[in-house]
């Protein structure tokens, strides 16, 4: 079974940009979550969509926004990017109970020059 | 407020020797508790969680930990540390009210380096 994927791996975007990650998750998952992980604040919960509804959202800023498609692949996005925005960002796919473990991609590392 | 802490930064131990690292937590309701592993360059690779019944879970690579509901604690332990195993470590817990168990709240991390 294929596991969780991330595009792309690497990103350079320069202030004031925006962007797009995407993430595929494992076959038969529903439940997709994005991560944000910094030296400085750690690993943060970002956003959750199952069945292409956001069922819950972390402490971010409205610039930070996803969506789920009908295959189960999401997308987040990061407009008018500051310096701070700058991290590693982790999807993860989960199965539907509750107690099932999350799955994570490799991430995509994103840089605000 | 809800809160994991993974009091090392750092843990060394030399190998063949037994490991512990350290998570306590703090959230309201019957949470559900997990241990991950972060190699340079990776992403989470899961290890082994805590949902409910024997206090004392196994998991990946030789991995268990223990589940302390009275002192909110569940700590990772192997008994005999390899060097393959140097990586960063991860406590993360879900619970209903604080967040769902849709969203896994993370301890900051504790560095694991094994010496030959």
């Amino acid at each position: 079974k294929a596991g969780v994927t991330q595009t792309p791996r690497y990103l350079i975007k320069t202030r004031g940009q925006q962007v797009t990650l995407s993430c595929s998750p494992i076959s038969g998952h529903r439940s997709v979550s994005w991560y944000q992980q910094t030296p400085g604040q750690g690993l943060q919960f970002l956003f959750e969509y199952f069945s292409e509804t956001q069922r819950n959202k972390g402490n971010f800023p409205g610039r930070f926004s996803g969506r789920q498609f009908s295959n189960s692949r999401s997308e987040m996005n990061v407009s008018t990017l500051e310096l701070g925005d700058s991290a590693l960002y982790l999807c993860a796919s989960r199965g539907t109970e509750p107690y099932n473990e999350q799955f994570f991609g490799p991430g995509t590392r994103l840089t605000v020059l | 407020a809800q809160s994991v802490a993974q009091p090392e930064d750092q843990v060394n131990v030399a190998e063949g020797n037994p490991l512990t690292v350290k998570c306590t937590y703090s959230v309201s309701g019957n949470p559900y508790l997990f241990w991950y592993v972060q190699y340079p360059n990776r992403g989470l690779q899961f290890l082994l969680k805590y949902i409910t019944g024997d206090n004392l879970v196994k998991g990946s690579y030789g991995f268990e930990a223990e589940f302390n509901k009275s002192q909110t604690s569940f700590h990772l332990k192997k008994p005999s540390a390899l060097v393959s195993d140097s990586a960063l470590y991860f406590c993360a817990v879900s619970a209903p009210f604080s967040g769902g168990y849709n969203k896994l709240i993370f301890g900051a991390g504790t560095r694991l380096a094994v010496h030959p």
